[in-house]
């Protein structure tokens, strides 16, 4: 079974800098999805970025961006510049790339609560 | 756009009691998925649904079931509600790699 872990319950960063924020997961898998998804406080969860295992270029979405280590199953998110809005938690998940029944479903880890400091 | 919705954003229960959490997509999505959502454990999966009438168990079925009658409405049943079941419900749907999700049930059961 596929396990994904965010070892950062909790970051801070200052208006205007740069966060990382950490994710790794385990699998045996050679070909899947990885996500980053944003959950505002009492808003809905939206996607952020996305990331095929097959694709060796990291995907980019205005100020977020990731760094996908295939070999260490490492899947960090940059967000730059970052501002107010940014303020949320943020869950990495993990989803298949089979689309057998039950291979759909996500994977996520325990989340971080990301806070922005004006 | 999307639109998940959920019958209610809060709702409390008290112990014993049957409850329906109901789910309702507009994007004609075969996929749709129930998740609970505590602190420290991040999501995980109730059931999920593939078609009408089709249902499949998440890694944590037990204490629910789900209903799957119209392709739009997904609806999760708590049978005898426990406080252990208190906790953010949500439903999302798809049709391929991303999920859309509702704004979220906070159930509380007393």
């Amino acid at each position: 079974a596929q396990t994904v872990t965010q070892s950062q319950p909790e970051m801070s960063v200052q208006e205007a800098e740069t966060v990382t924020l950490s994710c790794t997961y385990d699998t045996s898998e050679s070909d899947y999805y990885l996500f980053w998804y944003k959950q505002p406080p009492s808003r809905q969860m939206i996607l952020v970025i996305r990331q095929e295992a097959y694709k060796q270029q990291n995907a980019t979405e205005n100020r977020f961006s990731v760094n996908f280590q295939k070999a260490a199953k490492s899947f960090s998110l940059k967000i730059s510049d970052s501002q107010l809005g940014d303020a949320a938690m943020y869950f990495c998940a993990y989803r298949s790339h089979y689309s057998i029944q039950g291979a759909q479903k996500l994977v996520f880890g325990q989340g971080t609560r990301l806070t922005i400091n004006p | 756009d999307v639109k998940v919705t959920q019958s209610s954003r809060y709702l409390v229960k008290r112990t014993g009691e049957k409850v329906f959490l109901e789910c309702v997509q507009d994007m004609d999505h075969e996929n749709m998925f129930w998740y609970r959502q505590d602190p420290g454990l991040g999501l995980r999966l109730i059931y999920f649904s593939y078609d009408v009438k089709m249902k499949e168990k998440g890694d944590i079925p037990e204490g629910y079931s789900v209903s799957r009658e119209k392709k739009e409405r997904f609806s999760l049943i708590l049978e005898s509600a426990s406080t252990n079941q208190t906790s953010m419900y949500l439903c999302a749907s798809s049709f391929s790699y991303e999920q859309y999700f509702g704004p979220g049930t906070r159930l509380t059961v007393t």
